[in-house]
């Protein structure tokens, strides 16, 4: 079946630093691939997405691309705030269906 | 369009009691799903329809969880009766199937507290 693994957290960096979350899938076929992001007491807001192989999804100083190759979709920053503390969950979606399949969530504190 | 609006925002019951959450989805929006979140367990499918229509319930804990959706703009999921280990915040997400690139909605969630 579809499966996504993400790092597990949490990860704390210091402002400015460059950050990686990286998220492996196990999917037949092309799955569109998606980074959600949860800031605290909310909801899970959608980040950045990447449809098809070699696509890079970039939102807010994010960006991932999708690497079909490794079936990895990492997800990047090169210099956080501490705004970008948050809960960040990678998540697969196949052709057939409409079913997201979300990792574990990759907590980040970021601090000044 | 106003997202997806979930309510009420927090909701603490006494054990035994019958809680009912509620959700508007986007309009136009052929899907919803109901997701619970614990520290423990994390983000949980518990259940999605279709056009009004239970496609799978299989992440439904227990019988004293029920969920319906009697049209497009209105979903309940109703625990009768409560206990504490139902606390956790459960959110509803709305989806348009017809574009694969689509993601899902969330709406900010119902924090429930049973005591």
């Amino acid at each position: 079946g579809n499966s996504v693994t993400q790092m597990e957290g949490p990860v704390t960096l210091s402002e400015e630093a460059f950050l990686t979350i990286n998220c492996t899938y196990t999917a037949t076929g092309y799955p569109s691939l998606f980074w959600y992001v949860q800031y605290p007491g909310e909801g899970l807001q959608l980040l950045l997405k990447a449809t098809k192989a070699d696509d890079k999804g970039s939102n807010k100083g994010f960006e991932a691309t999708y690497r079909k190759e490794t079936t990895s979709f990492h997800l990047e920053k090169g210099s956080v705030q501490v705004s970008d503390s948050a809960v960040y969950f990678c998540a697969l979606k196949k052709a057939a269906g409409n079913k997201l399949t979300f990792g574990g969530g990759t907590r980040v504190l970021v601090k000044p | 369009d106003a997202g997806v609006i979930q309510s009420p925002r927090h909701e603490v019951t006494e054990m035994g009691q019958e809680v009912t959450l509620r959700c508007k989805p986007i309009s136009g929006h052929d899907y919803l799903f109901w997701y619970r979140q614990t520290m423990m367990r994390g983000l949980e499918l518990l259940i999605y329809f279709n056009n009004n229509v239970p496609i799978d319930d299989s992440g439904m804990p227990e019988d004293r969880f029920s969920a319906k959706m009697p049209n497009a703009s209105f979903s309940t999921l109703k625990i009768q009766p409560s206990e504490p280990r139902d606390s956790a915040v459960y959110f509803c997400a709305s989806s348009l199937s017809r574009v694969l690139s689509y993601g899902y909605t969330f709406g900010s969630g119902t924090r429930l507290t049973v005591v």
